[in-house]
């Protein structure tokens, strides 16, 4: 099973709510990455997690803020964003994030995220 | 110049014509190559994974490395209107951390 989910499927927000996507995988895996990918473009690595711990952040705004519960669940927690932060947020997994290529990215579906 | 160069340019063929797909890279560090199926409004789906340079098959797609030039090819046989999708490719290096560096991405239309 190389299952990945991702809720809610869809977002609407106004640019002063708060609200959080979330993850979740049962593979076993150890490493949770945020993916932020625009129309038409390539995924953007937005965040990685090893271990329960952050150990990529690209330069996100912090009106991203991520979080990792336990070794299954990551959310983003988005607060005051901008209308340029539509996209689709794309969750993935792997065995651990630190064995370079051999470690294989399985992606969820993804959240389709509008801010008005 | 960017670490991987992908033709985005839409391309459409009937069904049951070989899809022929490619992506260069400059970075020599790279050693493991994806190639990612992406449906509209869904996530990237691994479709194939590859390691060494050569040629790997799976049903109708074959993924084709070749180290020596930093030319990664994928093919798709006897394409359906299924097949219809953008195809993403993705490598990264050996060791640290996983970053996959991406191409643009190609949209594939099979046309029945």
């Amino acid at each position: 099973d190389t299952e990945v989910t991702q809720t809610p499927k869809h977002l609407v927000m106004g640019m002063t709510n708060k609200k959080s996507l979330k993850c979740e995988q049962h593979m076993g895996h150890r490493a949770m990455y945020w993916y932020k990918q625009k129309a038409k473009k390539p995924p953007e690595l937005m965040f990685v997690y090893s271990y329960e711990k952050l150990s990529i952040n690209e330069s996100v705004p912090s009106r991203f803020s991520p979080e990792c519960p336990n070794s299954s669940l990551l959310n983003l927690h988005l607060h005051a964003l901008q209308p340029e932060d539509s996209a689709l947020y794309l969750c993935a997994s792997s065995q651990d994030g630190t064995s370079g290529g051999a470690d294989t990215q399985y992606f969820g579906p993804g959240t389709r995220l509008t801010v008005l | 110049q960017k670490e991987v160069e992908q033709d985005p340019g839409p391309l459409s063929v009937p069904e049951g014509a070989i899809v022929s797909l490619n992506c260069t890279y400059s970075n020599s560090a790279f050693q493991y190559f994806m190639w990612y199926r992406q449906y509209s409004r869904k996530g990237p789906e691994l479709l194939m994974y590859t390691y060494s340079s050569g040629n790997k098959e799976d049903g109708r797609f074959t993924a084709q490395v070749d180290k020596s030039s930093k030319y990664i090819s994928l093919f798709i046989r006897d394409s359906q209107p299924s097949d219809s999708a953008t195809y993403l490719c993705a490598m990264s290096g050996r060791y640290g951390n996983n970053r996959l560096a991406f191409g643009k991405g190609n949209q594939v239309v099979v046309i029945p």
